[in-house]
């Protein structure tokens, strides 16, 4: 089944450390997305990408980056810039062609916490 | 720049009761619309989604919601509520500016109880 998998579900940091999250999808879709989601806050865009070895910054950039360097995996690093990490972060990613009418897609999330 | 307002952080019904979740949209161009469903712990699954065909958009779940560009809303509402209905619920707008279409602007989202 296509889809989008984001690993791992639960994470535990230590402060001062990196730490990634894995998003992989198979749906061959062009467009990726990072989103943090905060009790009360909705959710918050990270970074995004519309093509491979292209991404930019969304409204909450600092403290994360990412890489593009296959269509099929958009993984985010949470730096030790991060003054706040703890959060449930989410993936997802859209169609390329008419990406306003398409519908994004959403990983199961993981729960970062930082410890 | 585009916006979404969810009016109500919380609704409560009662099993087999209407549910209206409103949502409320900031747009200088004509929007496409979307409403999401989150369970715990999980993702986002669409429920619906406006393109500026039908006003009212038929979704999954028995859930549908009409487009009204004079109120610039698009509420979302289910007319007999269960208690699978419970969940949180996020109304989201495309994002139409040049170099970013595409992205999704979500409002902060409706949690939704459902009492027996």
């Amino acid at each position: 089944d296509g889809g989008i998998t984001q690993s791992p579900k639960y994470l535990f940091r230590k402060e001062g450390q990196n730490v990634t999250l894995s998003c992989e999808q198979n749906l061959n879709h062009d467009a990726m997305y990072w989103y943090r989601q905060d009790p009360g806050q909705g959710l918050r865009l990270i970074y995004y990408s519309q093509i491979v070895n292209d991404f930019q910054k969304g409204d909450i950039a600092e403290g994360y980056s990412v890489s593009r360097e296959k269509k099929e995996s958009f993984p985010l690093t949470v730096t030790s810039a991060q003054k706040n990490p703890t959060a449930f972060y989410l993936c997802a990613s859209k169609e390329g062609n008419s990406p306003g009418l398409t519908e994004a897609f959403f990983g199961q999330g993981t729960r970062l916490t930082v410890v | 720049a585009q916006s979404v307002t969810q009016l109500g952080s919380h609704v409560s019904v009662s099993e087999g009761a209407l549910v209206l979740l409103r949502c409320n949209y900031s747009s200088s161009v004509p929007p496409y619309l979307f409403w999401y469903v989150q369970y715990p712990n999980q993702g986002l699954q669409l429920l619906l989604k406006y393109t500026s065909a039908a006003t009212l958009v038929k979704g999954i779940n028995g859930f549908e919601a009409e487009f009204k560009k004079s109120e610039t809303s698009f509420h979302l509402t289910k007319p007999s509520a269960h208690m699978s209905d419970a969940a949180e619920y996020f109304c989201a707008v495309s994002d139409n500016r040049g170099g970013s279409q595409g992205n999704l602007i979500f409002g902060k989202g409706t949690k939704l109880s459902v009492k027996p």
